[in-house]
């Protein structure tokens, strides 16, 4: 099985600045992560992925770093913009297998 | 193409009704996936069907039955739910089990 989890329940930050939020997991055999962003009233997004033979990866604003050596996982948000503020998930999965999502971390930007 | 959708928006059902629930996907993604969440909770998985077959069945109590009549369709069917059924009900797919998953909006359930 799979545990993940996040780090912290609720981040605040001030618009422009950058945000991190983590995650851990338990399963070392975990291969493939995602991220994703749920809105109120939406359901979720997908914001970013990576895969276990990468420790790092780059979108738009938008970076996932993974240590598969403590098992941990982050997405950091660069120039964080109100309409970023969300509900933040993380997702593992094995060998193509089902996802175990992580409990969630609530994104508040401040003006 | 790149949604999936999911009707009703809205579903309130008293715990004698049978009611069912839709998700569409035009894609072609092979995988389709059916998700419980409850406020302020991550999604849990119920239900996966790949290539139109049933694959994982997480427990679920039998008054939720799922059919998948064709790829690009999955349905939900509810039976003599309770209250605490009462959830968002998110439909998701895949290109392939194990992908990366698209999620539709949900429908929101109330059990009275």
């Amino acid at each position: 099985g799979e545990s993940v989890g996040l780090h912290l329940p609720t981040l605040s930050v001030q618009e422009g600045d950058n945000s991190i939020i983590n995650c851990a997991y338990s399963n070392s055999a975990s291969d493939y992560f995602i991220w994703y962003k749920q809105e109120s009233g939406k359901g979720p997004q997908f914001i970013i992925d990576i895969r276990s033979n990468m420790d790092k990866r780059q979108g738009q604003r938008v970076t996932v770093l993974l240590n598969k050596t403590v098992k941990h996982l982050s997405l950091q948000i660069a120039a964080t913009q109100p309409g970023d503020s969300a509900v933040y998930f993380c997702a593992c999965s094995y060998n193509f297998n089902k996802f175990y999502f992580g409990s969630g971390t609530k994104l508040n930007v401040k003006p | 193409d790149t949604e999936v959708t999911q009707t009703p928006k809205h579903l309130v059902m008293g715990m004698t009704n049978k009611k069912s629930l839709k998700c569409e996907q035009h894609m072609g993604h092979r995988a389709m996936y059916w998700y419980k969440q409850k406020a302020k909770k991550p999604p849990e998985l119920m239900f996966v069907y790949s290539y139109e077959k049933l694959s994982i069945n997480e427990s679920v109590p039998s008054r939720f039955s799922p059919e998948c009549p064709n790829s690009s369709l999955l349905n939900l069917h509810l039976h003599a739910l309770q209250p605490e059924d009462s959830a968002l009900y998110l439909c998701a797919s895949s290109q392939e089990p194990g992908s990366e998953q698209y999620f539709g909006p949900g429908t929101r359930l109330t059990v009275t």
